[in-house]
């Protein structure tokens, strides 16, 4: 079964400061694994996507996430955070070998970036 | 994203009422997928469609119904509206086509508040 969580509700940091959103996931077979934020009152928006290759991503608004098969984590990243970033982040998770397509979502953390 | 509309964006309706919320994509995607989602518990897959003749049930399909009118477009009804499904609503689309069909691509979000 396919499962993704995340382990804190809710993640505080300051300005300028670097941020970490943990997420860690369980499939069946091997992952294809995303993250997504989402702003007050907006739908969903694609942040990055690990599928093959390097284990640190890199995507948009400067955030990166690391692969880590061994503790089964994406966790994700942010060297130096701005006010901006506040919004709830989901983890996501899709096995692979399966041809059905769809995505299991964690529960989400919120992010809230002070000045 | 623009390319994925929903409407209403909001609806507040009452107990024992048939609602439906309609999704329309100018993505050209085959796939489309509806979450619901509530504080705490993330996104949850309601239904799912892979074409307009192939639609599949989620993980949380009771009390609700969907209909893929076409391609484009792909509709969820509350058959009798209750109050537990008071919930924000997105719908979804991804290319099957794509190299690597994953990503995702959500619209705004229906709130749907059941009295």
């Amino acid at each position: 079964a396919q499962s993704v969580a995340q382990p804190e509700d809710q993640v505080n940091v300051a300005e300028g400061n670097p941020l970490t959103v943990k997420c860690t996931y369980s499939v069946s077979g091997n992952p294809y694994l995303f993250w997504y934020v989402q702003y007050p009152n907006r739908g969903l928006q694609f942040l990055l996507k690990y599928i093959t290759g390097d284990n640190l991503v890199k995507g948009s608004y400067g955030f990166e996430a690391e692969f880590n098969k061994s503790q089964t984590s994406f966790h994700l990243k942010k060297p130096s955070a701005l006010v901006s970033d506040s919004a709830l982040y989901f983890c996501a998770v899709r096995d692979r070998g399966s041809t059905l397509g769809r995505l299991y979502f964690g529960r989400g953390t919120q992010l809230t970036v002070w000045p | 994203d623009a390319d994925v509309t929903q409407t209403p964006r909001n609806r507040i309706t009452k107990t024992g009422k048939r609602i439906m919320l309609e999704c329309s994509q100018t993505k050209g995607h085959d796939r489309m997928y509806w979450y619901r989602q509530d504080p705490g518990l993330g996104l949850r897959l309601i239904y799912y469609s892979f074409d307009v003749k192939d639609i599949n049930k989620g993980e949380i399909s009771d009390g609700y119904s969907v209909s893929r009118q076409a391609q484009a477009k792909f509709s969820l009804s509350l058959e009798s509206a209750i109050p537990n499904q008071t919930a924000l609503y997105f719908c979804a689309t991804s290319d099957p086509t794509a190299i690597f069909d994953n990503e995702q691509f959500f619209g705004p979000g229906t709130r749907l508040t059941v009295l």
